[in-house]
């Protein structure tokens, strides 16, 4: 089974904080996500890795960064912490045939900021 | 941009039939997936269609209309444990990599 794990499932943070949210996949996959999902809202693309090193901006990439030194893992960073970041944060990733699902997604991380 | 429909929230009860609806309006569509969410979980995916027509996994079922701009879910003999909420989702293959964009969801309660 493909395994994706977020390194925290919930987390509290203050306004300012740098923060680094971690994911990591055993499946050699090289497409990795980062969303968020907020009530009402579904799931928002932030941003997107479809190899080492390399990124994507997604829908909604103000106030954050990734990093992908390696190909299992990929890092989410909140520069400045603001309270309108808190949210439920998921990594998924995926095998790289263009338009083929699934997409496999880790538990969440609910990350609230004070 | 990319914009997807779907009801917010449906209700049955066991044993019951019931169909989730999803339109969409987007460019580079490439295909319809569907993932379900129980509270507290992983998204996890259910179905995909890239072609017209119905797709059956089990008692889950999906189907694509690409002319319409739509696709449904369908649920057959409801379980309590199919209480969740299900997401469809586009494929979009404009930016040459799988990038989905994700409805808001539809919450379904199934009741004994």
């Amino acid at each position: 089974d493909v395994k994706v794990t977020q390194s925290s499932r919930y987390l509290v943070k203050r306004t300012g904080e740098k923060v680094f949210l971690e994911c990591v996949q055993d499946m050699d996959h090289e497409n990795m996500f980062w969303y968020r999902q907020d009530p009402g809202l579904g799931l928002r693309l932030i941003y997107f890795s479809y190899d080492v090193k390399m990124k994507e901006k997604g829908d909604i990439p103000e106030g954050y960064s990734v990093s992908r030194e390696k190909k299992e893992r990929f890092s989410l960073i909140l520069e400045s912490a603001s309270t309108n970041q808190t949210s439920m944060y998921l990594c998924a990733s995926s095998s790289p045939e263009t338009g083929s699902p699934p997409q496999h997604f880790g538990d969440g991380t609910r990350l609230s900021i004070l | 941009g990319q914009s997807l429909e779907q009801p917010s929230e449906v209700t049955a009860v066991e044993g019951a039939i019931v169909q989730i609806n999803c339109t969409y309006q987007t460019s580079g569509f490439y295909g319809l997936s569907w993932y379900q969410q129980h509270d507290g979980g992983a998204p996890t995916f259910l179905s995909y269609n890239a072609l017209d027509g119905l797709e059956e996994t089990g008692r889950f079922s999906s189907f694509l209309s690409r002319s319409d701009s739509y696709g449904y879910l369908l649920l057959q003999e409801l379980q309590m444990k199919d209480s969740a909420s299900y997401f469809c989702a586009v494929s979009l293959m404009n930016t040459g990599f799988q990038k989905l964009v994700f409805g808001t969801g539809t919450r379904l309660l199934v009741s004994p």
